[in-house]
């Protein structure tokens, strides 16, 4: 059974342009979560999502970004008009149900020049 | 805003030795999870406690639970260089499981 799968692992971008991380969640798994690690820092919540619904979006950032996780394929964290300070390391993780554990994947790590 | 204050923050010990590494909150929790995490990966989940007081053991690690749900300890024996990482705990609240609060994470190195 494969685990929670994360692409891009590396994205590098310059500022203004767009960066989308994928995750597909680990088999049987429909609810994702995304989490930003700055450096130096600790992991931070940013969305919660089930199939087609997002359900707690209080951590993510007002503007430029935007997370869905459609009926069929992965869920897609998207940034729009990229800045230096969105460089970070982006985990994806996937529990059964709502109250059940988060098994994360490996993340992508976004750097914006 | 819940808290997760994890200590010591950075923590190298000789091959063989015990430690104990400390999770602590103002806040209560309805279950807490420590996770291990390699350089360039994302956290692997080493073990969830959910009852007050509770003790779980993975071998050479002992997890224990606060009573009033608001720390936890790790304690490892007989570490060994494979045991050298980042240990995060992480709280889930009372009204679910799907907001994790991170703590700030103890990076331990073991001295072979």
């Amino acid at each position: 059974n494969a685990g929670v799968m994360q692409n891009p692992r590396h994205l590098v971008r310059r500022r203004g342009q767009e960066a989308r991380l994928r995750c597909s969640p680990m088999k049987g798994h429909s609810h994702v979560y995304w989490y930003r690690q700055l450096p130096e820092e600790g992991l931070k919540f940013m969305v919660y999502l089930q199939k087609e619904n997002i359900i707690d979006e209080s951590g993510m950032p007002k503007e430029r970004f935007s997370a869905e996780f459609p009926k069929e394929g992965p869920s897609i964290l998207r940034i729009q008009q990229v800045v230096r300070g969105d460089s970070a390391a982006y985990f994806c993780a996937s529990s059964e149900d709502y109250n059940n554990e988060q098994f994360f994947g490996p993340g992508t790590r976004l750097t914006v020049l | 805003t819940q808290l997760l204050e994890q200590s010591p923050q950075f923590l190298s010990i000789q091959e063989g030795e015990n430690l104990t590494v400390y999770c602590n909150s103002s806040s209560v929790f309805s279950s807490l999870q420590w996770y291990r995490q390699e350089p360039g990966e994302g956290p692997v989940l080493l073990v969830t406690v959910v009852t007050g007081g509770e003790v779980k053991k993975l071998k050479r690690l002992t997890f224990q639970f606060g009573d009033a749900r608001k720390d936890s300890s790790l304690h490892i024996t007989a570490a060994q260089p494979g045991d050298t990482g980042l240990y995060l705990c992480a709280g889930a609240s009372n009204f679910g499981n799907e907001k994790l609060t991170f703590g700030t994470g103890t990076r331990l190195t073991i001295i072979p």
